[in-house]
């Protein structure tokens, strides 16, 4: 079956330290791949799109690599802050036809000053 | 309006009580999805919207759930006979629905609904 994994165990790093977030996925080949947000009690917020033919992309402090050999997506918070403490999401389009985002569980970032 | 709107903000039912949780998407924007996130775990996706018509009805959890959408607009996820595991956050987001995939889906900050 179609899977995605996120480490579900939190993430603690030192503010100013860059944080490294990771992505797999399983028995699928998809066009594209999102990252989100998501404050407690929020709705996810989103950060990046990556398509299978870009390797990197990066957007300020953020950089998300997509490795399609690996299957895996890793997701990097540069020179991090307290305020990026938060839970991130990866999602794929599970059968590409841009109807079925699916998020895996997400991972819990905690940037200590 | 600005963004995606859901109501009721939190809503607190009975067991075995029908509940309607609304989502308001962004103008303009043709796709609709609904997601259930329980507590301390990850979006569940539940329904798709491309204007009015849901392709894949396969998420939904039990024929205690339906959704519809009118005018390509405003969504309306009923939930009948309500459970106690049917407690979660009932997450809206719409797209523009363009081809090529989902593209950036924007979400409303969700339902919270207690099944006692």
């Amino acid at each position: 079956s179609q899977k995605i994994e996120q480490n579900s165990e939190a993430l603690n790093i030192q503010e100013g330290k860059t944080a490294t977030l990771t992505c797999n996925y399983t028995n699928y080949s998809p066009a594209y791949l999102q990252w989100y947000r998501q404050d407690p009690g929020r709705g996810p917020v989103f950060l990046l799109l990556i398509r299978e033919n870009e390797k990197e992309k990066r957007k300020e402090r953020l950089k998300v690599t997509f490795d399609t050999t690996l299957k895996q997506s890793l997701f990097h918070i540069t020179a991090s802050q307290p305020a990026d403490s938060a839970t991130y999401l990866c999602a794929l389009d599970m059968n590409n036809a841009g109807n079925m985002l699916t998020f895996g569980g997400g991972t819990r970032l905690m940037v200590k000053p | 309006g600005a963004g995606v709107s859901q109501s009721p903000s939190n809503k607190v039912t009975e067991k075995g009580k029908d509940v309607e949780l609304r989502c308001d998407p962004i103008s303009g924007h043709t796709a609709l999805y609904w997601y259930r996130q329980s507590l301390g775990q990850g979006l569940e996706f539940l329904i798709y919207f491309q204007g009015n018509s849901a392709p894949d009805k396969s998420g939904l959890p039990s024929d205690r759930f339906s959704a519809e959408r009118t005018g390509g607009s405003v969504s309306t996820l009923t939930i009948q006979r309500t459970q106690q595991e049917d407690s979660a956050v009932y997450l809206c987001a719409s797209s523009l629905g363009l081809g090529g995939g989902a593209g950036e889906l924007f979400f409303g900050e969700g339902s919270r609904l207690t099944v006692l």
